[in-house]
């Protein structure tokens, strides 16, 4: 079973620009969420999508968007890159928002650089 | 108060030891708890989760929880170099959906 695969693996951006990561869950995982690791603050929610539907968000600016496709698929978009937007940004999937219990699959993540 | 603390570390422990590594929660009615290991440029990978208090062991891993005292643990048998990494403790909050992480304990097994 393949796992979450997110593209692009690197990219480097300069300020102003904007960016769109894309991120497919494993095979029949509903619910994708996003996350921005860095150095300094760790692993930090950005928010998350089910069934096409963002249904929960963290504490990021407007820059910071996303959307879901009907095949499950999402895309994260960042726009007016700062340079505090260098970082891992991980996408993680589970089976849906129902069982608490269920856990997150990584991504390997895209390494976003802005110069 | 952090939602989720770990020790930052960095944590040495001889190969063959025990390696012990702690988190603390806030939330009292945090539902789920996870241990993910990341080693360097890598992504987050799932080792263990417990939901229930006691101990749950999966080889030479030993998950503890209490929730009485709101603590979780991530016991590692027989170390080996290879479990050199960054332990990231995640908790599900009661009342929200998604997971918040600690910071992480970078482990390093000494040969």
């Amino acid at each position: 079973k393949a796992g979450v695969t997110q593209t692009p693996r690197y990219l480097i951006k300069t300020r102003g620009q904007q960016v769109t990561l894309s991120c497919s869950p494993i095979s029949g995982h509903r619910s994708v969420s996003w996350y921005q690791q860095t150095p300094g603050q760790g692993l930090q929610f950005l928010f998350e999508y089910f069934s096409e539907t963002q249904r929960n968000k963290g504490n990021f600016p407007g820059r910071f968007s996303g959307r879901q496709f009907s095949n499950s698929r999402s895309e994260m978009n960042v726009s007016t890159l700062e340079l505090g937007d260098s970082a891992l940004y991980l996408c993680a999937s589970r089976l849906g928002l129902g069982d608490a219990n269920q856990p997150q699959h990584f991504g390997d993540g895209t390494r976003l650089s802005i110069l | 108060q952090k939602e989720v603390e770990q020790n930052s570390g960095p944590l040495s422990v001889p190969e063959g030891a025990i390696a012990s590594l702690n988190c603390t929660y806030s939330d009292r009615v945090s539902q789920s708890f996870f241990w993910y290991r990341q080693y360097s440029g890598k992504s987050p990978e799932l080792i263990m989760s417990i939901y229930s208090n006691g101990d749950k062991e999966d080889g030479r891993f030993t998950a503890q929880l209490n929730k009485a005292s709101q603590y979780v643990s991530l016991l590692i048998r027989d170390s080996q170099p290879s479990d050199s990494a960054t332990y990231l403790c995640a908790v599900k909050p009661g009342s929200a959906r998604q997971l918040t992480f600690g910071s992480g304990t970078q482990l390093t097994v000494l040969p």
